[in-house]
C-alpha cells in the first residue's frame, strides 16, 4: 500500500493560518479526508472528499487536493484547534491509508 | 443522533482471543457499512477491517488478515471484531466507525462517526 506523509508538528499563532500538507503518490487522483483528534478523544471528521465540510465544522476549516499533495487549511486558528490532524485516503477497496499525523500547536 | 459504542476490550495474554462489539443507534443500521480502526498508544491511526451494509463483503488490513474476523448482527444493531492469535503488536484502542454511504459497497468513503473506542492490551 502507499504511504501518506505529514510533518510531525506545526506551530501557529492565534488568528493566523495553519496549512497542513499530506503527500502521496498521485494523491490528487484520490479522495482525501481529514480528521481532528484532541488528546484523549476519538477522531472527528473535519473534511471529506477533498474539500467538503461536515455539518457543524467551522468554515475556517478548508481542504484542497492536487497533484501529489492534499492540504488542510485552518484560517484564523483558535486555541481550541490544538489537536492532532490525520489525512486519509483509499488505495483500493481493501486498502486504506492514514497519514502519520500532524500535531498543531497554537501559541 | 448517531451513536457508536464499543466494548469488549481488556487485558489478554499473547496468543489468546478476544471479541469486540460495537452497538449502533440513532440511524438505520442495515443501511451502512462499518469499519474498525485502531490506534496504538501514542501512535497514529491504522485501518483494520470493513464490513459492507449487507454483511457480504469484508476486507482486512494485511496486518490482521487471517487472524481477525468482522461480522454484524442487524437484529442487535451490532458489529463485531473477533480477534485471534493476539500479539503485543495488536495493543491499541479499537474504534468502530461508520461509512456514510447508504447501501453502497463498490468503494468506501470517509468515516463520518466514531465511537469512543475500547482498549485492548495484549500483555503477559
Amino acid at each position: 500500500s502507499s504511504e501518506l506523509t505529514q510533518p510531525p508538528s506545526l506551530s501557529v499563532s492565534p488568528g493566523q493560518t495553519a496549512s497542513i500538507p499530506c503527500s502521496g503518490d498521485q494523491l490528487g487522483d484520490k479522495y482525501v479526508s481529514w480528521y481532528q483528534q484532541k488528546t484523549g478523544q476519538s477522531p472527528v471528521l473535519v473534511i471529506y472528499q477533498d474539500t467538503k465540510r461536515p455539518s457543524g465544522i467551522p468554515e475556517r476549516f478548508s481542504g484542497s487536493n492536487s497533484g501529489n499533495t492534499a492540504t488542510l487549511t485552518i484560517s484564523g486558528t483558535q486555541s481550541l484547534d490544538e489537536a492532532d490532524y490525520f489525512c486519509q485516503a483509499w488505495d483500493s477497496i481493501s486498502s486504506c491509508v492514514f497519514g502519520s499525523g500532524t500535531k498543531v500547536t497554537v501559541l | 443522533q448517531v451513536q457508536l459504542v464499543e466494548s469488549g476490550g481488556g487485558v489478554v495474554q499473547p496468543g489468546r482471543s478476544l471479541r469486540l462489539s460495537c452497538v449502533a443507534s440513532g440511524f438505520t443500521f442495515r443501511n451502512h457499512g462499518f469499519h474498525w480502526v485502531r490506534q496504538a498508544p501514542g501512535k497514529g491511526l491504522e485501518w483494520v477491517a470493513v464490513i459492507s451494509f449487507d454483511g457480504i463483503d469484508k476486507y482486512y488490513a494485511d496486518s490482521v488478515k487471517d487472524r481477525f474476523t468482522v461480522s454484524r448482527d442487524s437484529s442487535r444493531n451490532t458489529v463485531y471484531l473477533q480477534m485471534e492469535s493476539l500479539s503485543v503488536h495488536d495493543t491499541a484502542i479499537y474504534y468502530c466507525a461508520r461509512d456514510p454511504r447508504i447501501m453502497y459497497k463498490s468503494s468506501w468513503s470517509h468515516f463520518d462517526s466514531w465511537g469512543p473506542g475500547t482498549l485492548v492490551n495484549v500483555s503477559s
